[in-house]
């Protein structure tokens, strides 16, 4: 079963509004970290923004939030004032204890981002 | 700065051939890992290690093996490589636990594996 799930393959928005990106998650670890990742067209991966699943308060990073809704289990993306910069990919994942002990990160599928001049 | 890297950027092998992806990392990471990366399906966890000889099987281990002599290096190892094998793989690391901004992982620049 998927435990990351981002049901949008791609999205349109444009230039300077705001975008939402979707996750939703699954875990029975209490203790779990969610992340978000850009993966422009030259291939690296770009760390976004964390949230922990016991931070109370909703993460930001400039233009980057993280809706972090927990009883639903959801963990949406919102970047404000697109910039043609912001088309890429773009990965949700999850950091959850491992059967072993360590930790382990999984990733969904990925959002396809075109920015609209 | 965090630095990993993945010794080869392109290869082409034969199937039946066995391939060794290397993994390096420079920041005494605990955690390291293997993804493969496939459009539409995202980055897909092989294995994973965090600690010296220490492995676990991610979501897709089939056809993989790795191996962890040393903290920084990680390999994978496709005993027999097959067409379906044919991805883009990346090797990742973090520290373990749970520490400022979740000990974010890090990735090398990917290596893309065809084969033939």
């Amino acid at each position: 079963a998927q435990k990351i799930t981002q049901t949008q393959p791609g999205m349109f928005v444009q230039e300077k509004e705001a975008v939402t990106l979707d996750c939703t998650y699954d875990t029975s670890d209490p203790s779990y970290g969610l992340f978000w990742y850009k993966q422009p067209s030259s291939g690296e991966m770009i760390f976004l923004i964390y949230q922990g699943s016991y931070d109370q308060q909703n993460a930001t990073e400039g233009r980057y939030s993280l809706n972090f809704q927990k009883a639903r289990k959801s963990a949406n993306l919102v970047i404000s004032a697109s910039q043609l910069g912001d088309s890429a990919m773009y990965f949700c994942a999850m950091r959850e204890l491992s059967n072993t002990g360590g930790f382990k990160t999984i990733f969904g599928a990925g959002t396809r981002l075109f920015v609209k001049a | 700065d965090v630095k990993v890297t993945q010794s080869s950027r392109y290869l082409v092998k034969r199937t039946g051939e066995k391939v060794f992806l290397e993994c390096v990392q420079d920041m005494d990471h605990e955690n390291m890992f293997w993804y493969r990366q496939d459009p539409g399906l995202g980055l897909r966890l092989i294995y994973f290690s965090y600690d010296v000889k220490m492995k676990e099987k991610g979501d897709i281990p089939e056809g993989y093996s790795v191996s962890r002599e040393k903290k920084e290096r990680f390999s994978l190892i496709l005993e027999s490589a097959s067409t379906n094998q044919t991805s883009m793989y990346l090797c990742a690391s973090s520290l373990l636990g749970t520490g400022n901004r979740g000990n974010t992982i890090y990735f090398g620049e990917g290596s893309w594996l065809t084969v033939v």
